[in-house]
């Protein structure tokens, strides 16, 4: 399978231990997304990689998210001192570079990984 | 940042065509809209996109208003595994970087019934 993988798919914590997700994008997609999807609602966007460069954080990044992506492959976001209202789904999405007559961007999502935070 | 609206819930009959609105009257003129559903428990799977004119695929059709204010996707001949949330989207271009996030609704639920 070529798609985007995240780990673990479930994560249940007690609040105010940290978690971290990991997120390995499509092979060759150096755009990487992360977004989060409480219940009922579509995801909203967290933050943009672009390769190793973390070039865009949603005012949703509090102090207590923090996301990586050392070597421009794959990406990991940790959250600290979780709270009940961390409880979502955490989606990642990657793409590609666009090509010179390609402006559409088309992501491409992984499964994503629910947190409860009891 | 353009929204979207989308009716909150849908049922369409097995075999026959869904006919999914959207109505995205502040989208820019050189914007596209993307679509893509949810099933439960899993990520969001493109579907198609469109920029003004009418698009098709193995998936579905795409059916853009001239004023480009509305689309509907029509997914010709209903399945049961096409239940799912259906999300009509809009980009909202990120200045400092110059990528572009989406920007996901509430979405349709989509129930096809045997």
């Amino acid at each position: 399978d070529t798609g985007v993988s995240q780990n673990p798919r479930h994560k249940i914590t007690k609040r105010g231990q940290n978690v971290t997700f990991r997120c390995d994008p499509i092979s060759e997609h150096n755009r990487l997304y992360w977004y989060r999807q409480t219940l009922g609602q579509g995801p909203e966007f967290l933050t943009y990689f672009q390769n190793e460069a973390q070039l865009e954080k949603s005012r949703l990044l509090s102090d207590r998210f923090s996301a990586e992506r050392p070597k421009g492959s794959f990406s990991t976001l940790e959250i600290q001192r979780t709270e009940q209202g961390d409880s979502a789904m955490y989606l990642c999405a990657s793409r590609p570079q666009f090509g010179l007559l390609d402006t559409t961007d088309t992501q491409y999502f992984g499964p994503g990984t629910r947190l409860t935070v009891l | 940042d353009a929204k979207t609206t989308q009716p909150p819930s849908m049922d369409c009959a097995e075999g026959r065509a869904a006919n999914l609105p959207c109505n995205h009257s502040t989208i820019s003129g050189n914007e596209y809209v993307y679509w893509y559903r949810q099933i439960h428990s899993q990520g969001p799977q493109y579907i198609i996109h469109g920029l003004k004119n009418n698009e098709t695929n193995e998936m579905a059709s795409l059916i853009i208003t001239e004023d480009r204010k509305s689309s509907t996707l029509i997914l010709p001949h209903a399945t049961l595994r096409d239940t799912a949330v259906y999300y009509c989207i809009v980009r909202a271009h990120l200045p400092s970087s110059g990528t572009y996030k989406y920007i996901f609704g509430t979405g349709t639920r989509l129930k096809v019934l045997a």
